[in-house]
């Protein structure tokens, strides 16, 4: 199984400042990971897929990246709404699909 | 619009059974599969079990294989998870989740499953 670590575990920036967040694998996979984002409250939204892909409607502020067995979420400049709990995933090494433990995003 | 809605959560004693449904349209229900997901309370996310398109291939976790069975009926856009010898470390919002390439790019409101005596 696939285990994903996911840092820092909470993240303190200002809106308006770029975040970077990592998730890394225990082993090395091809670039099938995603990125989800949870505000309280609301269930997970699909940002990236693959890695670098951005779902449908996610703002290009969004930028995923990586290979191997570490991949990063940037958040370019922060707006308020983008400060919530992100979580990555796996699908390369599956059944079991595998979730990161999350990053919270706080200002 | 796809739409899933999650029903059958509630509060059962450790050992107990639980049934939940996840009713979905806006698409063509029998042309993806389906997963379900849980997060317990404060928790992260953690795959559950998925399911084909045609409901032939299943899937679990490790954590409920033998005690939880997911199916469904493609001819009412049904998915179900059927949840036997219940824990209470199975206490979780149970989410339904549409797979794309094996991502989860729909997911419904959630069921609150509580375990506890």
């Amino acid at each position: 199984e696939v285990v994903l670590t996911q840092s820092p575990a909470t993240l303190s920036l200002s809106p308006g400042e770029r975040a970077t967040l990592s998730c890394r694998a225990s082993q090395s996979f091809n670039n099938y990971l995603a990125w989800y984002q949870q505000k309280p409250g609301q269930v997970p939204r699909l940002l990236i897929y693959d890695a670098s892909n951005r779902a449908t409607g996610i703002p290009a502020r969004f930028t995923g990246s990586g290979s191997g067995t570490d991949f990063t979420l940037t958040i370019s400049s922060l707006e308020p709404e983008d400060f919530a709990v992100y979580y990555c995933q796996q699908r390369s090494n599956w059944p079991p699909y595998s979730f990161g433990q999350g990053t919270k995003l706080e200002i | 619009e796809v739409q899933l809605l999650e029903s059958g959560g509630g509060l059962v004693q450790p050992g107990g059974s639980l049934r939940l449904s996840c009713a979905a349209s806006g698409f063509t229900f029998n042309n993806y599969a389906m997963s379900w997901v849980r997060q317990a309370p404060g928790k992260g996310l953690e795959w559950v079990s998925a399911v084909s398109g045609s409901g032939d291939d299943t899937f679990y976790a490790d954590s409920v294989k033998g005690r939880f069975t997911i199916s469904r009926d493609n001819s009412r856009n049904t998915l179900s998870l059927q949840m036997n010898s219940l824990r209470v470390e199975d206490t979780a919002v149970y989410f339904c989740a549409r797979d794309v390439r094996k991502y989860f790019d729909d997911w419904g409101q959630g069921t609150l499953v509580t375990v506890s005596s």
